[in-house]
């Protein structure tokens, strides 16, 4: 199974500032036929179902704010968020589907400071 | 409008079986894959298994020997069963619909069904 290892477990931080959320992967999500990274984002509000960000690594999700922004390649990923708003606060997991089974991170936790 | 709603026990005892149906309004299960995944309280997401739009089932390596995934597509329902339910079987149970042209991202989910599995 590929293993996604996400970094920080939490984030506190204050309104308007940029955070970045780290995901790696125990084997490349780049598929050679394709030069696509199979990793997607999820924000999950408490008491929420999970809603997804962004797939391809970096395509975001219709009506997901431009200030979601997903970067990376191969086994090292990044999620961004510019200008946090209080609405962000949430967990954020990071998603491979290379290949079955379909496996997550465990989860950043942004909180506000 | 994509809807899904996932109905069940809330309450299991150890080593029975867990049934959850999920039903979806619309799409329809022929033309979409569908997802289960699980959270433990307070913990992450686990991918527990899908039903291909084609009706062939994939489950997760470490559960497959107690799941079942199936559907009824008169019906647009999905089936999550899983038996010999221990106390780590607690946690809510999503079903989700995948992207059409994207068949491991998923773009909808239900509210989730809460399951405690306890005697």
């Amino acid at each position: 199974d590929i293993v996604m290892t996400q970094s920080p477990s939490s984030l506190a931080v204050s309104a308007g500032e940029t955070v970045t959320i780290n995901c790696k992967s125990s084997q490349s999500l780049l598929y050679s036929g394709n030069q696509k990274n199979y990793l997607a984002w999820y924000q999950q509000k408490p008491g929420q179902s999970p809603k997804l960000l962004i797939y391809w690594a970096s395509t975001r999700q219709s009506g997901v704010p431009d200030r979601f922004i997903g970067s990376g390649s191969g086994t090292d990923f990044t999620l961004t968020i510019s200008s946090v708003q209080a609405e962000d606060l949430a967990i954020y997991y990071c998603q491979q589907y290379y290949d079955t089974p379909y496996t997550f991170g465990a989860g950043t936790k942004l909180e506000l400071k | 409008q994509v809807r899904l709603k996932e109905s069940g026990p809330r309450l299991v005892q150890p080593s029975q079986t867990l049934s959850v149906t999920c039903t979806v309004s619309g799409f329809s299960v022929t033309s979409y894959h569908v997802s289960w995944v699980r959270q433990p309280p307070g913990k992450g997401l686990e991918w527990v298994g899908a039903i291909w739009k084609g009706g062939s089932t994939d489950y997760n390596s470490a559960l497959k020997s107690r799941l079942s995934i199936s559907r009824d597509t008169s019906k647009n329902q999905v089936f999550l069963k899983m038996n010999s339910l221990q106390t780590d079987d607690t946690g809510t149970y999503y079903c989700a619909k995948h992207f059409k042209q994207l068949s491991g991202v998923m773009d909808a989910w239900g509210q989730g069904a809460s399951v405690t599995v306890s005697s």
